[in-house]
């Protein structure tokens, strides 16, 4: 399974943008780049995800390396409520590989 | 729509008490997976069904551990006998095959004492 990496934490204060960064060198050209969040005592949620485009959604941005070994999840204006664990997650599209591998993912603290 | 619901939310048991966690998916996913989430951790894949066939199983102790998903639909995971290092949150996710979001249970809280 490829493996992605990411920091342990990052910080932001309440209405400023936030980039979320990943790494991702062995992706295959086949799989996608997923992102999920987990707010405390929750189940993760989906986030957004992509393959080789920017992809915008009402929840956030995603901008993909034009070699996609990386990625960067972007919240453009933080609030309280975006405070949680936040995962990048690669996700093949064959029978074999269609599953969501997590790893430890990135704590997002948000500040007043 | 109701959204993935599991059953229960918390269970206490003692060691070596068998338990049974049960998960709903959304209506019409036919995909259905279970994890186990330590604290600290990000969520582990235990298997993975496409209807009722578990096509990804690598990662579930088969020793102690076993799941069922009947008929394609609701699914069990059950642990015989329970062990101090199973105490972890298990999660269920649905989706449909190959579609992009899956949605998560709020999961099950197990304490093995």
């Amino acid at each position: 399974d490829a493996k992605t990496t990411q920091p342990n934490s990052m910080e932001s204060n309440e209405e400023e943008p936030v980039h979320l960064p990943c790494n991702h060198s062995t992706i295959s050209g086949t799989d996608y780049i997923h992102w999920y969040r987990q707010l405390p005592s929750q189940g993760p949620e989906y986030v957004i995800h992509g393959l080789t485009s920017n992809v915008n959604n009402r929840m956030a941005s995603l901008a993909i390396a034009e070699d996609r070994k990386s990625s960067t999840l972007i919240l453009h204006r933080a609030t309280l409520r975006d405070a949680a664990v936040y995962y990048c997650i690669l996700r093949g599209r064959s029978y074999n590989t269609d599953k969501l591998i997590f790893g430890t993912g990135t704590r997002l603290q948000v500040f007043p | 729509e109701a959204g993935v619901v599991q059953s229960p939310r918390y269970k206490i048991i003692e060691k070596k008490q068998p338990v049974a966690f049960w998960c709903n998916p959304i209506s019409g996913h036919n995909t259905l997976y279970w994890y186990r989430q330590n604290l600290g951790q990000g969520p582990e894949l235990l298997i993975r069904y496409e209807n009722e066939e578990a096509v990804d199983d690598s990662q579930l102790p088969k020793d102690r551990f076993s799941a069922e998903r009947l008929k394609g639909v609701d699914s069990t995971l059950k642990i015989q006998p329970a062990e101090l290092g199973d105490s972890a949150v298990y999660l269920c996710a649905s989706s449909v095959q190959g579609d992009a979001e899956a949605f998560f249970g709020q999961g099950t809280r197990l304490t093995v004492v």
